[in-house]
């Protein structure tokens, strides 16, 4: 069965490093999604990508986020300039025709800034 | 600010109890609700997406009822077995976003053998 996977499964940075997580999601969906889950908090939306383009983000996504689909295979999510706070588990989506149908999530990438 | 809240936040029950849990989401401005598997170490899979009031789903020995007049959303689990063990989430979305699933903190259920 297809699945969406991310790599790599753990990244440790220094503060003020960039960092590039990357997702290959499903090949025939057209929507890519990016979460997050601080530790202890609930899981947060971060951006959503159709049509080689954001199609929404949150009010997290800041400055400091970009989102690139490179080679129409991969999906990458971006930090320029990682504070601890972006200290997360990150999660990848993809869906066939967007949120009304059920999203697939990678297996996610724990990210630990030091 | 969106708010979904769901009940309990944990559970422990025996094989074979039958058990549910409630997600509770704004009612008005709703688009689609949402119902995730997660187990420790895995991906989120998906379980449900629901649009109507008055939606029941089901797979196997899990279903969900969806009210979005009064904004809940019941998930029921008939013969809980230890498989069933994890932590189960749901997603609201509204019709003025379209893309953004707004989760709950999730119900972390353990069943016991």
């Amino acid at each position: 069965e297809p699945e969406v996977t991310q790599t790599p499964s753990h990244q440790v940075t220094q503060m003020g490093q960039e960092v590039i997580l990357r997702c290959v999601p499903i090949s025939n969906h057209l929507y890519f999604y990016w979460y997050r889950q601080i530790l202890g908090q609930k899981v947060e939306f971060l951006v959503s990508f159709y049509n080689n383009e954001i199609s929404e983000k949150s009010e997290i996504f800041d400055d400091q986020f970009s989102v690139e689909r490179p080679d129409g295979s991969n999906f990458t999510l971006k930090i320029r300039s990682t504070k601890l706070e972006d200290s997360a588990m990150y999660f990848c989506a993809s869906s066939p025709r967007g949120a009304g149908e059920k999203l697939f999530f990678g297996s996610g990438t724990q990210l630990s800034v030091l | 600010i969106l708010n979904v809240e769901q009940s309990p936040q944990s559970l422990h029950v025996q094989e074979g109890d039958s058990t549910n849990f409630t997600c509770s989401f704004p009612s008005s401005n709703f688009y689609a609700l949402h119902w995730y598997r997660w187990e420790t170490a895995k991906s989120p899979e998906a379980l449900f997406v629901m649009t109507l009031n008055g939606d029941e789903k089901k797979k196997g020995r899990i279903s969900a009822t969806l009210n979005t007049k009064e904004g809940y959303s019941y998930l029921y689990i008939k013969g809980s077995q230890p498989e069933d063990s994890a932590t189960y989430l749901c997603a609201y979305i509204m019709n003025t976003g379209f893309q953004k699933l707004v989760f709950g903190t999730g119900t972390r259920l353990l069943v016991s053998p």
